[in-house]
């Protein structure tokens, strides 16, 4: 059975500060793995990771993907009130089936 | 560019009655997925589909049904509903990529 944990469950930080969240996975015929964020509604994409040790930056978010140890880290650097969201790590088989973690809630205090 | 459109946005069902969740996409997606998200959780896979005519069941499949008769179309049917199954349910579509969601709905079995 196809796995994806995400940890922290829950973390709460002050504005400015510098957060890690985690993604392992467990999974069949491996595709690729992706970030979303999600705000009260439907998530919306943040990443796709498909290849180990190549860093995608967007802003002050970046993540990386490595395939060896089966993991991945979306970072948030500086982070604002606006960043208040749960993330979400999903993995994309061959087969076309998309597997999602349970989410870190991240919350930023002012 | 109306994307995935999924109605209704929020149902109440009596237990026992039946409904469908209808899911549209206009953007030549191959593959389509249902999920059911309850409170603090990620999405759980119900069913998805990669490519009109083919169906298969992800991690909760009990108590659902689907079909793709065409590439456009992924409906979601409560056979007889129950309490269990009161979550917010998102479609979503995709190719190999990042997902597409639904607005979601928001279902409430009494």
């Amino acid at each position: 059975e196809d796995k994806v944990v995400q940890s922290p469950l829950s973390l709460v930080v002050h504005e400015g500060d510098t957060v890690t969240l985690n993604c392992s996975y467990e999974v069949t015929n491996f595709r690729s793995l992706l970030w979303y964020k999600q705000e009260k509604k439907a998530p919306t994409f943040l990443f796709m990771l498909t290849s180990s040790g190549i860093e995608k930056k967007s802003g002050r978010l970046s993540s990386i993907l490595d395939k060896k140890e089966l993991f991945s880290i979306l970072n948030i650097t500086a982070t604002q009130t606006g960043d208040s969201a749960v993330y979400l790590c999903a993995v994309n088989t061959n087969a076309g089936k998309s597997t999602f973690g349970d989410g870190t809630t991240l919350t930023v205090k002012p | 560019n109306a994307g995935v459109t999924q109605t209704p946005k929020f149902q109440v069902l009596k237990t026992g009655q039946s409904m469908t969740l209808q899911c549209a996409q206009d953007m030549n997606h191959e593959y389509m997925s249902w999920y059911r998200q309850d409170p603090g959780m990620g999405l759980r896979l119900i069913h998805y589909s990669v490519g009109a005519g083919i169906t298969d069941q992800g991690e909760v499949p009990n108590g659902y049904n689907v079909s793709r008769s065409t590439t456009e179309d992924f409906p979601l049917r409560l056979l007889s509903a129950a309490p269990s199954q009161t979550s917010v349910y998102f479609c979503a579509s995709s190719n190999t990529g990042e997902a597409f969601f639904g607005q979601g709905t928001r279902l409430t079995v009494v």
